[in-house]
C-alpha cells in the first residue's frame, strides 16, 4: 500500500527533552511538508523540504528541526527550544508540481509536561 | 495567498445536499481555489480544486461565481461520515510544491 506514516500516535515527554517524529511516504514524492496544528485551529507550516537535503522554514520554525537525507523520509525535531510544544503534527507530502495535492499522513499527537 | 472566510459551523440533514460557502474577495487571477477536510483527530484530505470554471469529481462539486469572490463546495447527499471540518484554501497556480494556508474551516455535522 502506498502512504504516508508517522510514528508513534501518541508521544509524551518531559519539558526540557528534545523529540523526533517520524514520517516516511513511499509515494515517491519529491516535496514533503510538516504543519502543526492547535486545538480548533488550522494548520500552520513549520518546515518544508522539495528535494533531497534541501529545507526551507514555513512560518513557525522556531524550536524545530528537520533534516531530508532520504526522499522517504522526514523527521521533524522539537528541540527544548520550543515554548509550547504540546500539538498535533501532521507530515505532507506531493509531487514537485504546480497545483498538486497534498497528502496527509495520521499524525502525531505530542504532550509536553 | 489571498484570505478566506468561511463560517464556523453547520448543520446538514444526512442525504441532503451541503452546501459550504466560501468567501475570498481578494483572490488574484492565478490563485485557484482548493477544499481540503479533516475528519477528527486525522490528517486533511485533499476534495477538489478549481481556477474560474465549476468542477465536479467523485466527492463533491465546486461552483465559482462569475467574479471569482466566492465559492460553493456542494456534498450532494451528506452522509454521517461526511462529519467534518471543511477548509477553503486559496493558492497560487504556477511555480513548484508549496505550502498550504490554512484557515480554521467550517465544522460541518451531518445528522440523522
Amino acid at each position: 500500500d502506498g502512504g504516508i506514516t508517522q510514528s508513534p500516535k501518541y508521544l509524551f515527554r518531559k519539558e526540557g527533552q528534545n523529540v523526533t517524529l517520524s514520517c516516511e511516504q513511499n509515494l515517491n514524492h519529491d516535496a514533503m511538508y510538516w504543519y502543526r496544528q492547535d486545538p480548533g485551529q488550522g494548520l500552520r507550516l513549520i518546515y518544508y523540504s522539495q528535494i533531497v537535503n534541501d529545507f526551507q522554514k514555513g512560518d513557525i520554525a522556531e524550536g524545530y528541526s528537520v533534516s531530508r537525507e532520504k526522499k522517504e523520509s522526514f523527521p521533524l525535531t522539537v528541540t527544548s527550544a520550543q515554548k509550547n510544544p504540546t500539538a498535533f503534527y501532521l507530515c505532507a507530502s506531493s509531487f514537485r508540481a504546480p497545483l498538486v495535492e497534498q497528502y496527509f499522513g495520521p499524525g502525531t499527537r505530542l504532550t509536553v509536561t | 495567498d489571498a484570505k478566506t472566510t468561511q463560517p464556523p459551523s453547520m448543520d446538514c440533514a444526512e442525504g441532503r445536499a451541503a452546501n459550504l460557502p466560501c468567501n475570498h474577495s481578494t483572490i488574484s487571477g492565478n490563485e485557484y481555489v482548493y477544499w481540503y477536510r479533516q475528519i477528527h483527530s486525522q490528517g486533511p484530505q485533499y476534495i477538489i480544486h478549481g481556477l474560474k470554471n465549476n468542477e465536479t469529481n467523485e466527492m463533491a462539486s465546486l461552483i465559482i461565481t462569475e467574479d471569482r469572490k466566492s465559492s460553493t463546495l456542494i456534498l450532494p447527499h451528506a452522509t454521517l461520515r461526511d462529519t467534518a471540518v471543511y477548509y477553503c484554501i486559496v493558492r497560487v497556480g504556477g511555480g513548484t510544491a508549496s505550502k498550504l494556508t490554512f484557515g480554521t474551516g467550517t465544522r460541518l455535522q451531518v445528522t440523522l
